[in-house]
């Protein structure tokens, strides 16, 4: 919602190529979560993030809290990885052990040969 | 990687009936969780446990009902469908000890004509 904004909303790359997406939060968050829900609709998590940095594979994201941003890069993009990446935000380690997340819309990536 | 399963993947139900989507996890995963999905929203959170014999109200719990028997299982209940919700429904776990990667089910479309 508008806590989190996704940007951009949908996306167009050519395969090989590389591109990052954004998430901006207006609340505090204390740690970020990316998500790919794939063309069949599953989701899978991609990253947990405390403010910091993690890279798997040709994905890296960053989390800045100061900044109240996300990024997510992907480098030498795969038609695979096609499909729309949500990232949410736990606003408080008050809430406990319970991880209520707020999402983003999402981005829609589309890979092209 | 950890199981989760909701049943039915498909519903068609009709206006004032009764709905009731189930999950399963098998993981012995304290957290669960009930979102719905709809264009432009992202993923909203409906209702989550703890554990068995608890439900919490999430962030848009009306016209909603949670049962978590089991450790197991967590089930969405619609008392009394109405068109607006119609929508995708994921249920998701997660252990609850922190840094909680949430783990998704494959979904139910549900439709309320």
């Amino acid at each position: 919602g508008d806590k989190v904004k996704q940007s951009p909303s949908a996306l167009s790359l050519q395969e090989g190529t590389n591109s990052a997406l954004r998430c901006n939060f207006s609340i505090a968050a204390t740690t970020v979560q990316w998500f790919l829900q794939n063309p069949r609709g599953s989701l899978m998590n991609l990253f947990y993030l405390v403010p910091g940095t993690k890279e798997n594979g040709r994905l890296k994201s960053a989390f800045d809290s100061k900044e109240s941003y996300s990024t997510l890069h992907i480098r030498d993009a795969q038609l695979e990885d096609s499909g729309t990446y949500f990232c949410a935000a736990e606003p408080s380690l008050l809430s406990g052990s319970f991880n209520k997340l707020t999402f983003g819309a999402g981005t829609r990536l589309a890979v092209c040969p | 990687e950890a199981a989760v399963t909701q049943s039915p993947r498909n519903k068609v139900a009709v206006t004032g009936g009764k709905v009731t989507l189930s999950c399963n996890q098998t993981n012995n995963h304290n957290n669960m969780y009930w979102y719905r999905q709809d264009t432009g929203h992202g993923l909203r959170l409906i209702h989550y446990s703890y554990g068995a014999g608890s439900t919490e109200k999430g962030d848009i719990p009306d016209g909603y009902k949670a049962s978590r028997p089991s450790q197991e299982n967590f089930s969405l209940i619609l008392e009394l469908a109405t068109p607006s919700q119609t929508s995708v429904y994921f249920c998701a776990s997660g252990h609850g000890l922190g840094a909680e990667t949430l783990y998704f089910g494959s979904g139910t479309r549900l439709t309320v004509l």
